[in-house]
C-alpha cells in the first residue's frame, strides 16, 4: 500500500526566514511525485511534478528536491503570500494514474 | 479559461436526505476523480474514472454512486446521507491516467449533514 508522510503538520515562519517542509514516501514503483499548494477554501493547486531521485524543480521562491525515499519543499525567503497548506502525493506505475495524498503542512508566514 | 468547476459549492442536507455534486471540465482530459477532505487530512479517494465510460472504486466508496456522464462530466451521487459524510469534496481532472501527470481541481462542495 503506498503510503505519504508529510513533517511538520504546522510551521510558523518570519518573513525572510527559509525552511523546507518535508514529505517521506513508500511507493511500489514512483511514477510521479506532486507538490500541490492549497489555500483555505479552494481546491489544491498543481506546483511541481518530480519523476526520479535527483530531479529538482524551482519556482520563484520554492524549490523541489526528491531522493528514492523522499521529497523535500524548500522556502527560500518566504514572504506572507506563501501562507497556505502545501500538499505532497504520489502515483505508482500500475495505478492507473491514482495518486495518493499526505495530510499536508500548513505554512504560515509572519510579517 | 475556466477549468473544473464543481455545483453546488455549499449544500446543507438532513440525515437521510440524497444529493448529487455536479463537476464539469474544460481541458479535453480523459480522467476524472472525486476526492473528500476532512479536516486537517490529505485527500482521499471515493472513485475515479480512467476514461469516458469506466468507473473504478477508490479508498472510501462506501456510500457514495458516481456516473460519467460524457467526457466532460463526472457527478457524485449521495443516495441516503449520513452525518459521517459530512465533508468538503473535490472533483480533479488530468491527462490520461498512469502517465505521472498532475491533477487539476475545483474549489469544492462543502457539504453537511445534519
Amino acid at each position: 500500500e503506498d503510503q505519504v508522510t508529510q513533517s511538520p503538520e504546522a510551521l510558523r515562519l518570519q518573513e525572510g526566514e527559509s525552511s523546507s517542509l518535508n514529505c517521506s514516501y513508500t511507493v511500489s514503483g514512483l511514477r510521479g511525485l506532486f507538490w500541490y499548494r492549497q489555500d483555505p477554501g479552494k481546491g489544491p493547486e498543481f506546483l511541481f511534478t518530480l519523476y526520479s531521485a535527483g530531479e529538482e524543480k524551482e519556482k520563484e521562491r520554492l524549490k523541489a528536491t526528491l531522493t528514492k525515499k523522499e521529497s523535500f519543499l524548500h522556502i527560500t525567503a518566504p514572504k506572507p503570500e506563501d501562507s497556505a497548506t502545501y500538499l505532497c502525493a504520489v502515483q505508482a506505475v500500475g495505478n492507473a494514474g491514482k495518486s495518493t495524498f499526505g495530510d499536508g503542512t500548513t505554512l504560515t508566514v509572519k510579517p | 479559461n475556466a477549468g473544473v468547476t464543481q455545483t453546488p459549492k455549499f449544500q446543507v442536507l438532513k440525515t437521510g436526505q440524497s444529493m448529487t455534486l455536479q463537476c464539469a471540465q474544460d481541458m479535453n482530459h480523459n480522467s476524472m476523480y472525486w476526492y473528500r477532505q476532512d479536516p486537517g487530512m490529505g485527500l482521499r479517494l471515493i472513485y475515479y474514472s480512467a476514461s469516458e465510460g469506466t468507473t473504478d472504486k477508490g479508498e472510501v466508496p462506501n456510500g457514495y454512486n458516481v456516473s460519467r456522464l460524457n467526457k466532460r462530466e463526472f457527478s457524485l451521487r449521495l443516495e441516503s446521507a449520513a452525518p459521517s459524510q459530512t465533508s468538503v469534496y473535490f472533483c480533479a481532472s488530468s491527462e490520461p491516467a498512469g502517465d505521472g501527470q498532475p491533477q487539476h481541481f475545483g474549489d469544492g462542495t462543502r457539504l453537511s449533514i445534519l
